[in-house]
């Protein structure tokens, strides 16, 4: 059984506070790490497909770092804002799976104004 | 771009009815869509992977007979919940994926299904 594990659940930040949370997954077979940002009654959106170690991707103020070898991947987010709050997902894409994704639980993230 | 849509949006049903939910890509021709699940304080869970013109594939412990997939148009993809019992009440979530070999896939926004 493959396990995609995301920490922290749940985290509340203040309004311009900077974040982090992990995503850790199996270091074999690796082919992608997928990072969605979902926010309630909306469709996942997609933010990053990781590929290669090392990587670090941005869009705006959100970035990831992707760490095959040890099988763990950072998404920072800088200055948080209230339209941040969402749910982050990540999900580990195998070699040869035929694009099977395998979601962690989430991150849930909640900005106060 | 690349949107998708699911309908229902929510659905509740009595035990031992059919429910089809709909998944469709609106701007675009998914080779491939995919049924995932949620039950409540659990991850996404992959079902089913459907190729247009084939068979679904299902994953383990998912049966086939239960949760029928029909992906007849590179647009429309159907699951459809038979003989529904409320153990099957879950979040059902489908995504589509443009281009074989493509990584990345859209998500629907999901379809909540209670079943009395």
């Amino acid at each position: 059984i493959l396990n995609v594990e995301q920490s922290p659940q749940s985290l509340h930040v203040q309004e311009g506070d900077s974040t982090n949370f992990t995503c850790s997954f199996p270091s074999s077979n690796f082919y992608a790490l997928h990072w969605y940002r979902w926010e309630t009654a909306k469709s996942p959106e997609a933010l990053f497909v990781m590929t290669l170690n090392g990587d670090e991707k941005k869009k705006g103020r959100i970035s990831a770092t992707l760490n095959t070898k040890e099988g763990y991947s950072y998404l920072y987010i800088k200055g948080s804002q209230p339209e941040d709050s969402a749910t982050y997902l990540c999900a580990f894409m195998g070699n040869n799976q035929g694009g099977k994704l395998i979601f962690g639980q989430g991150t849930e993230l909640s900005v106060k104004p | 771009g690349a949107v998708v849509s699911q309908h229902p949006s929510w659905v509740i049903c009595k035990s031992g009815t059919s429910v089809k939910i709909e998944c469709r890509s609106l701007d675009f021709q998914a080779t491939t869509m995919f049924w995932y699940r949620q039950f409540p304080k659990q991850s996404l869970m992959l079902m089913a992977t459907s190729n247009e013109g084939s068979k679904a594939t299902y994953e383990q412990g998912v049966e086939k007979d239960k949760f029928l997939i029909n992906h007849a148009s590179l647009t429309l993809s159907t699951l459809t919940v038979t003989s529904a019992h409320p153990e099957d009440s879950s979040f059902y979530i489908c995504s589509a994926r443009r281009l074989a070999g493509e990584d990345t896939q859209y998500f629907g926004p999901g379809t909540r299904l209670t079943v009395l």
